[in-house]
């Protein structure tokens, strides 16, 4: 069974610093993996994803993440965090092969809280 | 976006009561997914999509019920809404192999 772990569920930052959000997977294969945001009261938006290639994958707003295999992980990082990111973010992961019917999984989310 | 549209909007409804949320897109896509979203639970999949009348449940599908008889249309049914699924309510699609999800709006359902 896939899974998601995303282990921080608050986080504050000041506006300016750095960023890293933690993803910790679970999946039987090659996954497909996703970062999404959300904003308050907002759908959800995809920032980035991977699936093969290289491990840093760029995103839209600035947003990269780094896929390691040997740890299960996809983390989002973002150099210097605007105030406007403020939102909550999520990780997923999901399969590639139409078995799967791509379905996603998705961790229980981040929210991220910037302070001015 | 990609032409995916939920209503409604925002719906209160009664206890016991059925209620029906849609899904609609214009794009003709096979792959369509219906997920809650709760505080401190994250999105979880209640029922999914793969083609017309083909569907099948996700991980909380207790009391929900899907239809999908045209491509467009993706339908999930409360049989009878209790409290425990008031929630907010997307849609989502998939454009294939690896990439993710497009999400409607969401539906915030009040069970009361």
């Amino acid at each position: 069974a896939q899974s998601v772990t995303q282990p921080d569920i608050h986080i504050t930052v000041s506006e300016g610093a750095s960023l890293e959000l933690r993803c910790n997977y679970s999946y039987g294969a090659t996954p497909y993996l996703f970062w999404y945001v959300q904003s308050p009261g907002q759908g959800l938006q995809l920032l980035l994803k991977y699936f093969s290639g290289d491990t840093l994958v760029q995103g839209i707003k600035g947003f990269e993440a780094e896929f390691k295999r040997s740890q299960s992980s996809f983390n989002l990082r973002k150099p210097s965090v605007h105030w406007s990111d403020a939102a909550e973010y999520f990780c997923a992961v999901g399969g590639s092969s139409g078995g799967s019917n791509y379905k996603l999984t998705f961790g229980k989310g981040t929210l991220l809280t910037v302070n001015p | 976006d990609a032409g995916i549209t939920q209503s409604p909007r925002h719906k209160v409804t009664e206890t016991g009561t059925p209620v029906t949320l849609r899904c609609h897109q214009t794009e003709n896509h096979r792959y369509m997914y219906w997920y809650r979203q709760d505080p401190g639970h994250g999105l979880r999949l209640i029922h999914y999509s793969y083609g017309v009348k083909d569907t099948d449940k996700g991980e909380v599908s207790d009391g929900y019920s899907v239809s999908r008889s045209k491509t467009e249309d993706f339908l999930l049914t409360l049989e009878s809404a209790t409290s425990s699924q008031t929630s907010v309510y997307f849609c989502a699609i998939s454009r294939g192999a690896g990439m993710g999800y497009t999400f409607g709006s969401g539906t915030r359902l009040t069970v009361v």
